[in-house]
């Protein structure tokens, strides 16, 4: 199984904070990554794709990076929408999913 | 545009089957990938397995024994049973499209609203 292993578990910030949540894998994934977000009481939601890609419809602000074992989500300029629980996912073996980054207030 | 709802009870005692249904509009269930992903109260998500477009099935392993899912296609759904449940099997369920990359289906979207069940006698 591949393990996805998210860091930190919670951060606090304010509006217009830029924000990185990384993600790393147990093994070689190469760009097999997608990130998702999730609000209360609401279903996930594709972000980005392929380590880097913007899905359709989603802001600017956010970008993916990294290869191999090593990725980051990044919140240029965080926006009271933002605050949510974001998810980094694996698809080279199967899915899996990281435990969570919290995105609170500060 | 492409929208999931499921469907099911909410109580399932222990034991039992857990079954449930996602009825997909906007599109055939005959022409993508489709999945089911669990997240327990205050956890992360699982993924559960999904149905290919010709029909064929993959589960996770750690739940593969348990777990059929299965389409029928004149109603255009996508069901779900889970066998044997215990409490450890209380989450809210999703089911969700998948995504091609690369030839590929790799990523979970869009995504039903989700329907809660806890197991208790």
């Amino acid at each position: 199984d591949i393990q996805m292993t998210q860091s930190p578990s919670s951060v606090s910030a304010s509006v217009g904070d830029r924000v990185t949540i990384t993600c790393r894998a147990s093994q070689y994934i190469s760009t097999w990554v997608a990130w998702y977000q999730q609000k209360p009481g609401q279903a996930p939601k594709l972000l980005i794709f392929g380590a880097s890609n913007l899905q359709s419809g989603v802001p600017s602000r956010f970008s993916g990076s990294g290869s191999e074992t090593e990725f980051t989500l990044t919140i240029s300029s965080l926006q009271p929408e933002d605050f949510a629980t974001y998810y980094c996912q694996q698809a080279n073996s199967l899915y899996t999913f990281g435990q969570g980054t919290k995105v609170e207030v500060k | 545009q492409v929208q999931l709802q499921e469907s099911g009870p909410g109580l399932v005692r222990p034991s039992e089957t857990l079954s449930l249904t996602c009825s997909v509009s906007g599109a055939s269930i005959k022409t993508n990938y489709w999945n089911w992903i669990r997240q327990p109260p205050g956890k992360g998500l699982e993924w559960i397995g999904y149905i290919s477009r010709s029909g064929g099935t993959k589960y996770n392993p750690s739940l593969e024994s348990r777990v059929t899912i299965s389409v029928d296609a004149s109603k255009n759904q996508l069901s779900l049973k889970l066998t044997s449940v215990t409490a450890a099997d209380t989450a809210v369920y999703y089911c969700a499209g998948g995504v091609d990359w690369k030839l590929f289906s790799a990523w979970f979207d869009p995504w039903g609203q989700g329907t809660p069940v806890t197991v208790s006698s």
